[in-house]
């Protein structure tokens, strides 16, 4: 079976620009999560979305938005990019919302550069 | 959410066994314990997960103590390919909303 992916791998836009980065979960998988990871730390969560509606969403400005549609794909939406947007963002799936022996799998992430 | 504190970095030799520990003071009841493991460009992998006591599958052991503020992820000789970032998270996996939270990781590199 095919794993989380994530398209593109890589991106490179300028400061005030707008992004749209997304994820295809595991097959079966209703739960899809967002991090964005800073060269040199450990993943921040942004969002979690379980059949279709928001159900986490961590410290980052409303210039982040995310949605999931009825095949469980999911996009993450930046406007206004900022130099610090800058980062690995990694997708994340999970059978259930949330629920012990249920980890997480990750995508190998979008690598977006802002210049 | 309770907070996780592990070492910054760690450096062990191929076929040695590596005891990583992680220190969640504040854990809550229903809190379990998380292990991914990163490779550089790539996304993290679940290594291992527990509750409480003795974990163990193909490829590590987890150990928490009764008091269960700590935890020690074992891999049994390590190779190379086991250098990497390792997260220890703690989470209630069964709350709505639940969140991943990551902290800084402990850096292993293996040498020859």
């Amino acid at each position: 079976d095919a794993g989380v992916t994530q398209s593109p791998t890589h991106l490179i836009k300028t400061r005030g620009q707008h992004v749209t980065l997304r994820c295809s979960p595991i097959s079966g998988h209703k739960s899809v999560s967002w991090y964005q990871q800073v060269l040199g730390q450990g993943p921040q969560f942004i969002f979690q979305y379980y059949e279709k509606e928001e159900r986490g969403r961590g410290n980052f400005p409303d210039r982040f938005s995310a949605r999931q549609f009825p095949n469980y794909s999911s996009e993450l939406n930046v406007n206004a990019l900022l130099l610090g947007d800058s980062a690995l963002y990694l997708c994340a799936s999970s059978l259930r919302q949330g629920a012990a022996n249920q980890p997480q799998h990750f995508g190998d992430g979008t690598r977006l550069s802002i210049l | 959410l309770a907070k996780t504190t592990q070492p910054i970095s760690m450096d062990s030799y191929e076929g040695q066994e590596v005891n990583i520990t992680c220190s969640h003071n504040n854990i809550a009841t229903n809190d379990y314990i998380t292990w991914y493991q990163q490779f550089p460009s790539q996304g993290p992998r679940f290594i291992i997960q527990g509750y409480k006591t003795k974990v163990t599958n193909e490829v590590a052991s987890l150990f928490i103590p009764a008091d269960r503020k700590s935890s020690t992820l074992s891999l049994p000789r390590v190779s190379l390919s086991d250098t990497a970032v390792y997260y220890c998270l703690v989470g209630d996996p069964n709350t709505g909303g639940f969140k991943t939270i990551f902290g800084a990781g402990t850096r292993l590199f293996v040498k020859a």
